[in-house]
């Protein structure tokens, strides 16, 4: 079974602080992705990576940026958190050449 | 960015009911893919679906992929209070090779 973990359940943090929430996979998956879910908008891709150091643009990057050092792990940055940044994050990972993408269970993030 | 139309947005029904949702779009997909969400976890795979007219089970639930490729349909029969949660609709473009686009979600609610 794919498991896809992520590092914290529930997360609170304050207007401005630097925020990291780390995803790790162990299905040695190419393609790892970073959602953000919202009450009725679904689920939202705010950034993805190919594979090793490679990162591309999602439709809500804006605020966020990513890091992908190893294969296995793949970290969604707060620069400077806001109160609009408080949302449940997704990570998914995905084998190259198919479509299915398997989810952690999610980071809660909180902004006060 | 581009979203799929689901509907209901939420159901409440009697255990032991048949459920019906459905996705629908103006563009053309090659694959959709069925997620349940548990309240507090990630959205767990049900059904993949890769060519058009294709109608696929998994246990209680049958999901069909659209002969027009713009639609998807999942049903649930004979419901139990384990089912839940907010199913999700999500499709894979002809033109994109990574991008899922992702229905607003079903929340699906059994009267007590």
């Amino acid at each position: 079974d794919v498991k896809v973990t992520q590092s914290s359940r529930y997360l609170v943090k304050r207007t401005g602080e630097k925020v990291f929430l780390e995803c790790v996979q162990d299905m040695d998956h190419e393609n790892m992705f970073w959602y953000r879910q919202d009450p009725g908008l679904g689920l939202r891709l705010i950034y993805f990576s190919y594979d090793v150091k490679m990162k591309e643009k999602g439709d809500i990057p804006e605020g966020y940026s990513v890091s992908r050092e190893k294969k296995e792990r793949f970290s969604l940055i707060l620069e400077s958190a806001s109160t609009n940044q408080t949302s449940m994050y997704l990570c998914a990972s995905r084998n190259r050449g198919t479509y299915e993408q398997y989810f952690g269970p999610g980071t809660r993030l909180t902004v006060t | 960015g581009q979203q799929l139309n689901q509907s209901p947005q939420s159901m409440f029904i009697q255990e032991g009911e048949d459920v019906s949702m459905n996705c629908t779009s103006s563009s053309i997909f090659n694959t959709w893919l069925w997620y349940k969400q548990d309240p507090g976890e990630g959205p767990v795979l049900l059904i993949a679906l890769y060519k058009a007219g294709e109608l696929t089970s998994n246990g209680r639930l049958t999901a069909q992929f659209g002969i027009t490729r713009k639609d998807s349909f999942l049903n649930i029969s004979a419901s139990i209070p384990s089912d839940v949660g907010i199913y999700f609709c999500a499709g894979q473009l002809g033109d994109s090779n990574y991008q899922l686009i992702w229905g607003a979600g079903t929340k699906l609610i059994i009267k007590p």
